[in-house]
């Protein structure tokens, strides 16, 4: 299985903070790696595919780099509604994966 | 519009099997292309890929859990079933069905709201 490690496990940011959460696969996967959004008791909400493409409805704050193992999920200025769990997710070969979640917290 | 909704019991016995239906609608799974995963989430803990069927009945499954799990789809129900052998008390979880096409990168777009099933006796 490909192993996916994200960075850091918790952060705390203030609003209109820049944040930054990396991903890391065990082995290349391309461009196939996915970020989400978990809110408590919700369902995830795609954010990002193929590392870079904006979900439609997606707040233009957000964007994905990174291709081969190394990946990065930007928000530009940190919003209330952004205090929430992120998710990698690798998809370039089955099992696919997730990384365990970086959580964002109001500092 | 496409909307998925997970059903199933939210009570299981140790040893019993789980039997899960993912309901959808706004998309076929005899689309070229087209698939519905299962994931799940214990409590406080992350994301678990289960398993995966696709447009043309190709099933992919955790290797970890391969044993357990049969995933099936009926194309005329827009449905997709997921059973789960041997249920233990590590498998209470929330458990979500998905919707995904290569054309979002393989990812999942659409989400069922997910069902908590706990295991106990």
């Amino acid at each position: 299985d490909i192993q996916m490690t994200q960075s850091p496990s918790s952060l705390s940011a203030s609003v209109g903070d820049r944040v930054t959460i990396t991903c890391r696969a065990s082995q290349s996967i391309s461009s196939y790696l996915n970020w989400y959004q978990q809110k408590p008791g919700k369902a995830p909400n795609l954010l990002i595919y193929a590392a870079s493409s904006l979900q439609s409805g997606v707040p233009s704050r957000f964007s994905g780099s990174g291709s081969g193992t190394d990946f990065t999920l930007t928000i530009s200025s940190l919003q209330p509604e952004d205090f929430a769990t992120y998710y990698c997710q690798q998809s370039y070969t089955t099992p696919w994966t997730f990384g365990q979640g970086t959580k964002v917290e109001i500092k | 519009q496409i909307t998925l909704k997970e059903s199933g019991p939210t009570l299981v016995k140790p040893t019993q099997t789980l039997t899960l239906t993912c309901t959808f609608s706004g998309f076929s799974l005899s689309t070229s292309g087209v698939g519905v995963g299962w994931i799940r989430q214990p409590p406080g803990k992350a994301l678990e890929w289960l398993a995966l069927i696709y447009w043309d009945d190709d099933k992919r499954y955790s290797p970890s859990l391969k044993s357990r799990l049969t995933i099936t789809k009926d194309t005329s129900k827009n449905q997709v079933v997921l059973t789960m052998t041997n249920m233990d008390p590590v498998d209470t979880a929330t458990f979500y069905c998905a919707h995904t096409t290569p054309y979002g990168g393989n990812s999942f777009d659409y989400w069922g709201q997910g069902t908590l099933v706990t295991v106990s006796s």
